[in-house]
């Protein structure tokens, strides 16, 4: 069975600041993996995904994910965070090998301080 | 515009009274899945469908039918309603292969 962790439920930054948000996952097949992020009374959004290639994977509003195979690890990270930013942020995987399902995590709530 | 949409946005009802919250997009993807959000649990998976007359069970499927009739529709039915399956529902839409899912807005359901 394929599981995402997002080991923290609240991460805060001052505003400017770098910004990490966790992510790993376990899949048998090779991880298909993907960032969303959930503003109040929205849906979800997609940011970035990683399929194959380049480890350092670009995405909407400054955001990048860095793909770590050896530690089974998709962490989110933006150079300098924007109050803006503040909003609740998932981790999905997907084994390459089926469509069928996108396990998500269980959210990480980022607040960006000003 | 490419969306997902679902309809209501808000339902509050009663114990055993049967609903329905529908869903339909206009991105001729094959794949589509329901998910419910509840607080500290991230988004769990009801069922999911390949494609027009194909459906399977996600992670927490009890409680809950689909149908997909047609490509653009995935309704999901709640025959009889119970309190805990009070939560946030999203529909989502994607091809198969490697691109990531469209969200609709979600329908947040009470059930009293």
């Amino acid at each position: 069975a394929q599981s995402v962790a997002q080991p923290e439920d609240q991460v805060n930054v001052a505003e400017g600041n770098p910004l990490t948000v966790k992510c790993t996952y376990s899949v048998s097949g090779n991880p298909y993996l993907f960032w969303y992020v959930q503003y109040p009374n929205r849906g979800l959004q997609f940011l970035l995904k990683y399929i194959t290639g380049d480890n350092l994977v670009k995405g909407s509003y400054g955001f990048e994910a860095e793909f770590n195979k050896s530690q089974t690890s998709f962490h989110l990270k933006k150079p300098s965070a924007l109050v803006s930013d503040s909003a609740l942020y998932f981790c999905a995987v997907r084994d390459s090998g089926s469509a069928r399902q996108l396990t998500f995590g269980s959210g990480t709530q980022l607040t960006v301080l000003p | 515009e490419a969306q997902v949409t679902q309809n209501p946005r808000y339902l509050i009802t009663v114990t055993g009274k049967k609903l329905t919250v529908t869903c339909s997009q206009n991105m001729n993807h094959e794949y589509m899945s329901w998910y419910r959000q509840d607080p500290g649990l991230g988004l769990r998976q009801i069922y999911y469908s390949m494609n027009v007359e194909v459906t399977d069970k996600g992670d927490v499927p009890e409680g809950y039918k689909v149908s997909r009739k047609e490509k653009r529709n995935f309704p999901l039915i709640l025959e009889s309603p119970s309190p805990n399956q009070t939560s946030l529902y999203f529909c989502a839409s994607s091809f198969l292969g490697t691109g990531g899912y469209t969200f609709g807005s979600g329908t947040r359901l009470t059930v009293v």
